[in-house]
């Protein structure tokens, strides 16, 4: 059984471009959530979804953050025109009782 | 003040000896997760927690959660290197049931 999955593990972007991160969870987990681990800070909840649903979005940045997870293929984490402060690793967890985390996507704005 | 205290911050231990990790919650705790971190690398799941007074055990890893107090505490016998990391506790203090709230984290390191 595939752990959780995210790709890509690196991600280099410019100021202003959009940067697109994916999360395939672990099979028969229909809950997703989407964590933020920001240099010299712990990780922070961002978003909780199950299929086509938005649970819980209190951790969200209000501005050029999305989430979505179709009902056909891995949730996406979607930041539109970053900045230097978007800079962090993400990482997605799934659930169906216990929640694993997957290996991160380390955001890197020039 | 941080809802979710860890300590210590870090931790340098002998190889062999025995250590304990804390984690104090300033909410009411419905559950609590255990991880390790390597550095730059994702989260290893270790124990989840639920019911007070809940004691569990893998390999040398133990952790206890004692509800009434809001705190749990994870204890490594005999450590070895290959314990060093980050350790995370993270807690269930809402309705939203998925949603973790992480404290900071205690780096170990296990001199051979």
């Amino acid at each position: 059984n595939a752990g959780v999955m995210q790709n890509p593990r690196h991600l280099v972007r410019r100021r202003g471009q959009e940067a697109r991160l994916r999360c395939s969870p672990m099979k028969g987990h229909s809950h997703v959530y989407w964590y933020r681990q920001l240099p010299e800070e712990g990780l922070k909840f961002m978003v909780y979804l199950q299929k086509e649903n938005i649970i819980d979005e209190s951790g969200m940045p209000k501005e050029r953050f999305s989430a979505e997870f179709p009902k056909e293929g891995p949730s996406i984490l979607r930041i539109q025109q970053v900045v230097r402060g978007d800079s962090a690793a993400y990482f997605c967890a799934s659930s169906q009782d216990e929640q694993f985390f997957g290996p991160g996507t380390r955001l890197t704005v020039l | 003040s941080q809802e979710l205290e860890q300590s210590p911050q870090s931790l340098i231990v002998q190889e062999g000896k025995n250590l304990t990790i804390n984690c104090t919650s300033s909410k009411t705790l419905y559950g609590l997760y255990w991880y390790k971190q390597k550095y730059g690398e994702g989260l290893i799941f270790l124990m989840m927690l639920q019911k007070g007074g809940e004691e569990k055990s893998h390999e040398k890893i133990t952790a206890k959660l004692d509800e009434k107090k809001q705190q749990s505490s994870l204890h490594i016998t005999a450590s070895q290197p290959s314990h060093a990391g980050i350790y995370l506790c993270g807690a269930v203090t809402g309705t939203s049931y998925g949603k973790l709230t992480f404290g900071q984290g205690t780096i170990l390191t296990v001199h051979p």
